[in-house]
């Protein structure tokens, strides 16, 4: 089975500071993906990746910004903190061909004060 | 653009009675649907998919999808609800290409005794 791992669980930060959220696959798959998760709004997409150094936005990436220097790392970083970043953050990647599926992580749960 | 709508954000029932969490699609091409669920502090979990095969799709726990081309809809269903189906229930999108899914605001689903 795909396993994807975030490296924290649960975050605090303070506004300003630059804050980076770990992603890790271990099937050497191509897309990755970061979503942001917040009540009554659902999983939006912020960015994905499809290869190593390559990313594209996603419908929410204002205040975001990635890197994939690695195929298996992909990680999110917030340039700034501010408050209206707390949120639930998922990171998932796609697996298979034809038969394709997706496996989330676990989340990070980021407080921003 | 592809987009998913869950109709009700909070569906109660009593344990026993029918499941039903309601989903419609709009996708210009031949859609891959997903259904995933979500339990209190944790990830999201795969219920069961559509990739084209057949229109009925079992999964997991008890639940099942039927695929209607006609009303573009894939409503999640389960015969008898139990305590434990209590949860975050999440409809979601892909095209063939596979890029990212899209997701629905999510339903919330209550089971009483």
């Amino acid at each position: 089975d795909v396993k994807v791992t975030q490296s924290s669980r649960y975050l605090v930060k303070r506004t300003g500071e630059k804050v980076f959220l770990e992603c890790v696959q271990d099937m050497d798959h191509e897309n990755m993906f970061w979503y942001r998760q917040d009540p009554g709004l659902g999983l939006r997409l912020i960015y994905f990746s499809y290869d190593v150094k390559m990313k594209e936005k996603g419908d929410i990436p204002e205040g975001y910004s990635v890197s994939r220097e690695k195929k298996e790392r992909f990680s999110l970083i917030l340039e700034s903190a501010s408050t209206n970043q707390t949120s639930m953050y998922l990171c998932a990647t796609r697996w298979g061909g034809y038969n394709y599926g997706y496996t989330f992580g676990s989340g990070t749960r980021l407080t921003v004060v | 653009a592809q987009s998913v709508t869950q109709l009700g954000s909070h569906v109660s029932v009593s344990e026993g009675a029918l499941v039903l969490l309601r989903c419609n699609y709009s996708s210009s091409v031949p859609p891959y649907l997903f259904w995933y669920v979500q339990y209190p502090n944790q990830g999201l979990q795969l219920l069961l998919k559509y990739t084209s095969a057949a229109t009925l799709v079992k999964g997991i726990n008890g639940f099942e999808a039927e695929f209607k081309k006609s009303e573009t809809s894939f409503h999640l269903t389960k015969p008898s609800a139990h305590m434990s189906d209590a949860a975050e229930y999440f409809c979601a999108v892909s095209d063939q290409a596979g890029t990212a899914l899209i997701f629905g605001k999510g339903t919330t689903l209550s089971v009483s005794s």
